[in-house]
């Protein structure tokens, strides 16, 4: 059965450095999301992207983070300057078109020390 | 803003008991997902309900449009259905690729032998 797919599963950063978060969507998906969930706390939405270019965006999205789709199978999230509350389970997900339900990426888990 | 509440926090049951976990939203919405998360942190789905009921095996989801709420029923309990269940709603107010979910803090049942 197709899946969500991420990388890397665990990424360790000092604070200030640049890091990529990288998701494969099932291939016939059209909509991608990105969510996070800081330990402890619940699932937050991030983003939504279709069509090459963000749907929606939350108030956590400023302008440290940015998203990208550079070729027809990856989905990136990019923190420009990580800080030590990035700290967190990033996931992915995407669904196809017409339908409402979306597939989870099993996480990466960003620490910023 | 949509807010999602669900109850309880925390439960624990004996294996083969009957399970409820509830899920109440304060604006309308288009869908409402049932997700899983185990210890390892990887999200699934469950179910997505926009009306009346659905089945899958042991786990049967509800959901009243009026009221507002939904329900997650486990029958049969075992410990392996051990995990975080998680409601989250698309909310009416979002449209075309613009539909991030906003999620419950999430029930944390554990099924003891």
């Amino acid at each position: 059965e197709p899946e969500v797919t991420q990388t890397p599963s665990h990424q360790v950063t000092q604070m200030g450095q640049e890091v990529i978060l990288r998701c494969v969507p099932i291939s016939n998906h059209l909509y991608f999301y990105w969510y996070r969930q800081i330990l402890g706390q619940k699932v937050e939405f991030l983003v939504s992207f279709y069509n090459n270019e963000i749907s929606e965006k939350s108030e956590i999205f400023d302008d440290q983070f940015s998203v990208e789709r550079p070729d027809g199978s990856n989905f990136t999230l990019k923190i420009r300057s990580t800080k030590l509350e990035d700290s967190a389970m990033y996931f992915c997900a995407s669904r196809v078109a017409g339908a409402h339900e979306q597939y989870f990426g099993p996480g990466t888990r960003l620490t910023v020390t | 803003k949509n807010e999602v509440e669900q109850s309880p926090q925390n439960l624990t049951a004996q294996e083969g008991e009957f399970i409820t976990i509830n899920c109440s939203y304060s604006v309308g919405i288009s869908a409402l997902h049932w997700l899983q998360q185990h210890p390892g942190g990887g999200i699934v789905s469950l179910f997505m309900l926009s009306s009346g009921k659905k089945k899958h095996g042991r786990l049967i989801a509800t959901i009243n449009i009026q009221e507002k709420h939904s329900s997650l029923h486990i029958t049969a309990s075992h410990p392996r259905d051990s995990a975080v269940y998680i409601c989250a709603v698309r909310s009416t107010l979002s449209g075309g690729g613009a539909d991030g979910l906003t999620f419950g803090k999430g029930t944390h049942l554990i099924i003891q032998p």
